[in-house]
């Protein structure tokens, strides 16, 4: 059974620095990876999607990375913004958009 | 494109009731997925639907059944209410074809059971 963990589950940065999520899976049988952006009580905005056979996609001040033999991906935020602020969530596609969702990890970027 | 679009955003039901929430899928997309998001938990797999019919199922029970239309939107019903139904539950459309597109999201409808 798939399973997907994410640390930290919480985060708060002052603005402009740059960090790192992480996100782990324990089957590689994967199609592909994506990350999601959820603002409190709204539904899931997609940010960036790794096919199983790439290693990076970049978009703006992210950048995220999979490593589909370990079982890892991290997304990469550079510079953040108080705008930042929100739960990230990442979803491994087991076949046919079946994702398998991680508990996320809520980020608070301080101005 | 008006994207993924679910109705209604909220409602309240009392325990035992049955509820119907719908789901239109973002244009050029026939793949509709539910998902169910309680509070501070990552979203779960409910079932999905394609060419009208069940395709893929979540470890979810007989009381959640759905519906897909020819026109690809797509319903998810919920009988005998329990508390414990009470989430966030999220639509998810995709084009058809390979296993590996993407899935593009609506904004929930916040279902509270009393």
């Amino acid at each position: 059974k798939q399973e997907v963990t994410q640390i930290p589950a919480a985060l708060s940065v002052p603005e402009g620095e740059n960090l790192v999520l992480n996100c782990s899976f324990t089957d590689s049988a994967i199609y592909n990876l994506q990350w999601f952006r959820q603002d409190p009580g709204k539904g899931l905005t997609s940010l960036l999607l790794i096919q199983s056979s790439q290693r990076e996609q970049t978009s703006g001040r992210l950048n995220a990375s999979l490593d589909k033999s370990s079982g890892r991906s991290t997304l990469y935020i550079a510079a953040s913004q108080p705008g930042d602020s929100a739960t990230y969530l990442c979803a491994v596609n087991t076949g046919f958009q079946k994702l398998v969702f991680g508990t996320g990890t809520r980020l608070l970027v301080s101005p | 494109d008006a994207g993924v679009t679910q109705s209604p955003t909220h409602l309240i039901k009392t325990r035992g009731q049955q509820v119907t929430l719908r789901c239109s899928p973002k244009s050029g997309h026939d793949t509709v997925s539910w998902y169910q998001q309680a509070l501070g938990q990552g979203p779960q797999f409910i079932f999905q639907y394609y060419e009208e019919e069940e395709r893929q199922r979540g470890n979810f029970p007989d009381r959640f059944s759905g519906h897909q239309f020819p026109n690809y939107s797509s319903e998810l019903n919920v009988n005998a209410l329990l508390l414990g139904d009470s989430a966030l539950y999220l639509c998810a459309s995709s084009p058809t074809g390979a296993p590996n597109t993407e899935a593009f999201f609506g904004q929930g409808t916040r279902l509270t059971v009393v």
